[in-house]
């Protein structure tokens, strides 16, 4: 159990076009999703939370007009990375919280963003 | 602020040896959980074992257990009879009790298992 999905797995964009990206949990329902940056050889930065129904608390330092969250059922959140440039070239993974029957938070596979 | 670190940036173990990974944290509360993961080359995250702060004993998961040291603010891995398979980076990671389930990730440790 406890299976969180991304997708997609990997999507190139040209610069300055928006990019949405999924994160479903499938077997449970998820109050509260995190969102989660990851730079090559480095540690996971929480970036964001998404509380379904409404709006996300975004961490000190993150834009919330450039990576929009949605978080409109209880088990789909979006990110969605608008006017992307290169800079924001990333792993980008989600984490969603389990109540029961275990309170813990189960990851996606990531989402590789390449920004050409 | 609560801080994760990890000083080891990264270990080797023969195979079937044992390997310790060390992790120290900093937080005023009293009511927190420590968590091992491992991402292997794949990037999935995956839960290694957890450790709630009120308990004394020491967490284990089958060749996996740690050392926490709760004064000293000290949460180890080890890994007994390693196997090819563990190979991965490993991080340490600390969350508040309550309802706040923010993570705070150490630094990692990426762990490489010789043949």
């Amino acid at each position: 159990g406890a299976v969180v999905s991304q997708h997609p797995s990997r999507v190139i964009c040209k610069s300055g076009t928006s990019v949405k990206i999924e994160c479903r949990s499938l077997d449970f329902q998820a109050t509260t999703m995190f969102w989660y940056r990851q730079f090559p050889k480095q540690s996971l930065m929480l970036m964001a939370t998404s509380n379904e129904g409404s709006k996300a608390t975004y961490e000190q330092g993150v834009e919330k007009d450039k990576f929009l969250i949605n978080h409109a059922s209880l088990t789909l959140s979006t990110l969605t990375v608008t006017s992307a440039h290169p800079e924001d070239s990333s792993f980008y993974i989600c984490s969603a919280r389990q109540l029961h029957p275990v309170s813990e938070q189960y990851f996606g596979p990531g989402t590789r963003l390449t920004v050409t | 602020a609560q801080t994760v670190t990890q000083s080891q940036p990264e270990m080797s173990v023969q195979e079937a040896e044992t390997v310790t990974l060390s992790c120290t944290y900093d937080t005023s509360e009293s009511d927190y959980y420590l968590f091992w993961y491992k991402q292997p080359p794949s990037r999935q995250m995956i839960l290694v074992i957890r450790q709630e702060a009120y308990k004394q004993q020491n967490a284990t998961e089958n060749r996996f257990s740690v050392n926490f040291q709760k004064a000293a603010k000290s949460f180890s891995l080890k890994i007994s009879d390693s196997q090819l398979g563990d190979a991965a980076m490993y991080f340490c990671a600390y969350r508040r009790g309550g309802s706040n389930y923010k993570l705070t990730f150490g630094k990692g440790t990426l762990l490489t298992v010789n043949p």
